[in-house]
């Protein structure tokens, strides 16, 4: 069974960079059949994507995002990692990741359990 | 960017009520359509992928339907482990959520 564990920094300053790691157990990174997908929850709110990741190497951003957001994946170490930078306050949240499986229609199944990032000095 | 709209943003129901939640598309997205169920503190879990597959280990009480720019997730009798917040998820241009749907205790 699939399982995926994000982890990083709960706290990091305005201006800087929010560096995430999701690692995967049970499954590999680079099988074909999927995206490795970056989703995030400001607290009381709805779900926002930010992007993902194929085995290629390929990706896709949020447009609003896009200017600030690398995914990058390593096969080797079984897991994918999310850069976003100059961050500020509006982009304290709970950060998922999640597997996309790739089909005729793509869905999020399973996600990791989810970690809080704040922004604040 | 594709816009998904759920309607109600919350519902107040019983146990064994039928429940229905909608969720309308700003263009026509076929059937790239998913719905996930999310419990405070807790990440989504996926209930109906591509419109209408039930993901496997979910009850048969989820269902779900519609094509185009329209869907709806319906729980035929509600019971009390199914009170959460309902997304949507388009999948047909990047992704997007729609707002959500709070299931509340009547």
């Amino acid at each position: 069974q699939v399982q995926l564990q994000e982890s990083g920094p709960g706290l990091v300053k305005p201006s800087q960079t929010l560096s995430l790691t999701c690692t995967v157990s049970g499954g590999s990174t680079s099988s074909g059949l999927y995206y490795w997908s970056w989703i995030r929850q400001p607290a009381g709110k709805g779900l926002e994507w930010i992007g993902h990741i194929y085995t290629s190497g390929s990706t896709n951003y949020n447009p609003s995002l896009k200017s600030r957001v690398t995914i990058s994946l390593d096969t080797s170490k079984n897991h994918f990692s999310l850069k976003l930078s100059s961050v500020t306050a509006a982009d304290t949240a709970v950060y998922y990741c999640a597997r996309e499986y790739s089909s005729s229609s793509n869905w999020f199944d399973p996600w990791g359990q989810g970690t809080l990032v704040t922004v604040s000095s | 960017d594709i816009q998904m709209t759920q309607s109600p943003s919350s519902l107040s129901a019983s146990v064994g009520d039928r429940v229905t939640i909608t969720c309308r598309a700003s263009q026509s997205i076929s059937s790239y359509l998913n719905w996930y169920q999310q419990k405070p503190g807790k990440a989504p879990k996926l209930l109906i992928y591509a419109a209408s597959t039930l993901q496997s280990a979910v009850p048969s009480r989820f269902s779900g339907s519609g094509s185009g720019t329209d869907f709806t997730l319906t729980i035929s009798s509600l019971q009390p482990e199914d009170f959460a917040t309902y997304y949507c998820q388009q999948t047909y241009s990047a992704r997007t959520f729609g707002q959500g749907t709070k299931v509340e205790i009547k």
